[in-house]
């Protein structure tokens, strides 16, 4: 199993702040989904990066993925309260037909009004 | 769309006891997850399904845990006997295998509490 770490593991920031949370491996990955879980509720997915070095922007959240495909970063910009939750990153890999995914140790980030 | 259905969404017994839990995976998705989740941490993969065949049961503990997903559908998660370490959340997820893209939609969760 392909191995995950995300840091920071708990995040508290005022609102307004600019965070960035990291994702990072020694395995290469087809693809990583970034996550965001609220107290309750399944994981919904955020982002997908495909490319060595791709960007992505959601509003004021932008996710990179490393040029060697074994890492990836979340930025966000003006935290706000709603951006409260568990942040996971996900990495697909393997061969053949079947892709299995794992997914990261999870940074769990509260933004105080 | 309908999402990923689970049910129960919240299941408490003792330890010992048997417990079951139910997914219906969004229409047409052919690969089915199911996760174990601690509390704060990443799901943990349990099963993996593509159509009603198993893709990865590694980290399935097979003494105590099953699962099947007979019609290529749905599918039942069971644990006997329960353990007081399988308190956590369970989730199910799908998705339709777009390429390297593995975007997956989970449902709410389950919830087990043993005691």
């Amino acid at each position: 199993t392909q191995l995950l770490e995300q840091s920071p593991q708990f995040l508290s920031i005022q609102e307004g702040e600019n965070l960035t949370v990291y994702c990072n491996s020694s395995s290469v990955f087809s693809s990583l989904q970034w996550y965001r879980q609220e107290p309750g509720e399944g994981p919904v997915l955020l982002v997908t990066v495909v490319t060595g070095g791709e960007v992505k922007k959601l509003k004021r959240l932008t996710f990179q993925f490393g040029d060697a495909r074994k890492d990836s970063s979340l930025h966000i910009t003006a935290a706000q309260p709603g951006d409260t939750g568990l942040y996971l990153c996900a990495g697909a890999y393997g061969s053949g037909g079947y892709q299995k995914v794992t997914f990261g140790t999870g940074t769990k980030l509260q933004v105080i009004p | 769309e309908a999402g990923v259905a689970q049910s129960p969404r919240y299941k408490i017994i003792e330890k010992r006891q048997s417990v079951a839990f139910w997914c219906n995976p969004i229409s047409g998705h052919a690969t089915l997850y199911w996760y174990q989740q601690i509390l704060g941490q990443g799901p943990k993969l349990l099963i993996q399904f593509q159509n009603n065949g198993v893709v990865d049961d590694s980290q399935l503990p097979k003494d105590r845990f099953s699962a099947e997903r007979l019609k290529g559908v749905d599918s039942t998660l069971k644990i006997q006997p329960a353990k007081l370490e399988d308190s956590a959340v369970y989730l199910c997820a799908s998705n339709e295998r777009l390429g390297p893209r593995y975007e997956q939609y989970f449902g709410p969760g389950t919830r087990l509490t043993v005691t």
